[in-house]
Order: C-alpha cells, then sequence, then structure tokens
C-alpha cells in the first residue's frame, strides 16, 4: 500500500522560509511513471496547485508561485521537499504531497496533509 | 491565466437526486479536467479524469463529460456519501488551476 506523510514546522514567522517534507513508502521514487506533486489548500478555501517533480529531478512551478519556490527530491531517501520563501500570512495553508500517474495525470495517493501557519 | 467556474457554488438536495455541476475553463482545455470529491479534514479524491474516465473503485453513478471549455458532472442518484466539496481541476497548464468548488448539501 502506498502512503505518503507530510511533516514539518507547524508554524513559520512571516518573511521566512517554510520548508516540508513528504516521506513516500510502499513505493520507489525512483521508478518511472510517476510525478511528484505539492498543493495546498488556504483555510475554508479552494485548492492551489504549487508545482511538481519528476525522478529525474525535472520540476515544473506554477507560474503563480515560481519565484519563491523549490521542488527537489531525494531518492536515498524516498522523499520529496517543498521550500517556500519569503513567506507572508498568505501561505498559511494545509499543505499535500501527492503521487500522480504520470500518463493520464491521476493523483492516486495522497499524503494526509499538514497545517502550516505563518504567524510572528 | 486560466480561470476555472463552477456553479453553483451550493447546491442543496435530497438523497436520490439527479446533481449536474458545470467547470467553465476560461480558455480551451481540450479533455485535460479532473473532477474530485473532497470531505471536511481530508484530502480530495480524484472522481473523473480525462474528462469523462471515471477512476477505478469510484461508483458509476458518478459521469463526467465535456471537451473545450463546458465540463459538467454529475450524479446520477444523490447518496448519503455524496454530501461534500467537489471541485474540477484543469491540467493542460502548468498552473494546474482548480475550480472554487461547489458544495453539496443536505436539502
Amino acid at each position: 500500500q502506498v502512503q505518503l506523510q507530510e511533516s514539518g514546522p507547524g508554524l513559520v514567522k512571516p518573511s521566512q522560509t517554510l520548508s516540508l517534507t513528504c516521506s513516500v513508502s510502499g513505493a520507489s521514487i525512483s521508478s518511472g511513471g510517476y510525478y511528484w506533486s505539492w498543493i495546498r489548500q488556504h483555510p475554508g478555501r479552494g485548492l492551489e496547485w504549487i508545482g511538481y517533480i519528476y525522478n529525474s529531478g525535472s520540476t515544473y512551478y506554477n507560474p503563480s508561485l515560481k519565484s519563491r519556490i523549490t521542488i527537489a527530491v531525494d531518492t536515498s531517501k524516498n522523499q520529496f521537499s517543498l521550500k517556500v520563501n519569503s513567506v507572508t500570512a498568505a501561505d498559511t495553508a494545509v499543505y499535500y504531497c501527492a503521487r500522480v500517474e504520470s500518463g493520464y495525470d491521476r493523483p492516486d495517493y495522497w499524503g494526509q496533509g499538514t497545517l502550516v501557519s505563518v504567524s510572528s | 491565466d486560466i480561470q476555472m467556474t463552477q456553479s453553483p457554488s451550493t447546491l442543496s438536495a435530497s438523497v436520490g437526486d439527479r446533481v449536474t455541476i458545470t467547470c467553465r475553463a476560461s480558455q480551451s482545455i481540450d479533455s485535460w479536467l479532473a473532477w474530485y470529491q473532497q470531505k471536511p479534514g481530508t484530502a480530495p479524491k480524484l472522481l473523473i479524469y480525462k474528462a469523462s474516465t471515471l477512476e477505478s473503485g469510484v461508483p458509476s453513478r458518478f459521469s463526467g463529460s465535456g471537451s473545450g471549455t463546458e465540463f459538467t458532472l454529475s450524479i446520477s442518484s444523490l447518496q448519503p456519501d455524496d454530501f461534500a466539496t467537489y471541485y474540477c481541476q484543469e491540467y493542460n497548464t502548468y498552473s494546474r488551476t482548480f475550480g472554487q468548488g461547489t458544495k453539496v448539501e443536505i436539502k
């Protein structure tokens, strides 16, 4: 059974960097056929796609966030990560990681989500 | 930027009703559209991809149609487990923009 689990600080100060890790079990990030994604949901609001990464390291970012985000993969730990620079209160959200089947763009497994609040 | 507009924002319905949700894209996305169901405190669940392909394990009362800029999600006979929020999402662009959601409530 494939499982994804987000981890990282639940509270980040404004202007600092938000860092999250998604640990994958039951599947290898090194395997082809999938890409690994981050999505967020602002409290009580809709969903926003942040970006994704292939096992090769190729990344694709939402243009609206591109200047502040970095997604990386660590195949040795079977993890991928998200960094968001210069955070503000607008970055307060539940952050999800997900595995997406490349051929059909099917997000077949999601993490449970982790709430990150930006506050001083 | 591409915009995805869902209607209605809220829908009140009874068990057994046929329900239809519309999603409009501000530019053509061919058939690169997915539908999700989300319940409070949980991750979205994929229902439909490629506009009309039912995800494995999803009940056949769910169906999707459309192409280009206009799409619909239909539930043929609403069940108690279907009261949730539904989102469309385009994946024709790197933004992979979601609609704002449609909350299906008990009438």
